[in-house]
């Protein structure tokens, strides 16, 4: 079974350009998160999509960051314009539906991204 | 607020056993994860504790005291390939998944 995949592994931006990642979670996962690691930080919650919808977004840091999940399937999550600061890893991570008791979390690889 | 503390780095000789300490604040508990992380690659699951005591799998084992809030990783019999970062994690309550992660713990296993 694949497990959770992210695209692309790295990528070098400019400020103020454009990106786009994306995250393919594992297949029959309705839970799907976006997890970012600022250099030297701990990793940090951006938001959470049940099925196609947004759960919670609380950790997205401005509108800058676009996430969507269309189908419920694959995400992606768009920065624009990039900034410095965005530079870091993007972690996604899936689990199925939780009725009761946890579910386990598999994260992807991440995007490293580097805004120059 | 939140806060997760544990130690930065951490080294160990093989064979050894070594303790990872994890200590939290948090409102709407629901339990502690622990992810093993080697560089470059995915957090991966090493275990769960909602309730406090001890959880035995193989040579790790985790521990939680709700009321300290305080949990462990003990690591028995080290090998080299241990030699990684292991995140503690808290989950509150409303999102099993929405973890909030201390800064990670990079363990070095030395021969």
């Amino acid at each position: 079974e694949a497990g959770v995949t992210q695209f692309p592994s790295h990528s070098v931006i400019e400020k103020g350009q454009t990106v786009t990642l994306r995250c393919d979670p594992i297949s029959g996962h309705d839970n799907l998160y976006w997890y970012r690691r600022v250099m030297g930080k701990e990793i940090k919650f951006l938001l959470h999509f049940v099925k196609e919808s947004k759960q919670d977004e609380s950790g997205m840091p401005n509108n800058r960051f676009l996430a969507e999940r269309t189908g419920g399937t694959y995400s992606t999550l768009k920065v624009q314009p990039a900034e410095l600061e965005d530079s870091g890893v993007y972690f996604c991570a899936s689990s199925q539906f939780q009725g009761g008791g946890y579910t386990e979390a598999f994260f992807g690889q991440g995007t490293r991204l580097t805004v120059v | 607020g939140q806060n997760i503390d544990q130690p930065t780095e951490m080294t160990a000789t093989e064979g050894a056993i070594v303790q990872i300490n994890c200590t939290y604040q948090t409102s709407g508990f629901n339990g502690l994860f622990w992810y093993q992380q080697h560089a470059g690659e995915a957090p991966t699951f090493l275990s769960y504790n909602v309730l406090d005591g001890l959880e035995e799998k193989g040579r790790f084992s985790s521990f939680l005291s709700r009321s300290k809030g305080y949990s462990y990783l003990l690591l028995k019999e080290l090998q080299m390939k241990d030699s990684a970062s292991y995140l503690c994690a808290v989950s509150r309550s409303g999102g099993y998944n929405k973890l909030i992660f201390g800064a990670g713990t990079r363990l070095a296993v030395h021969p």
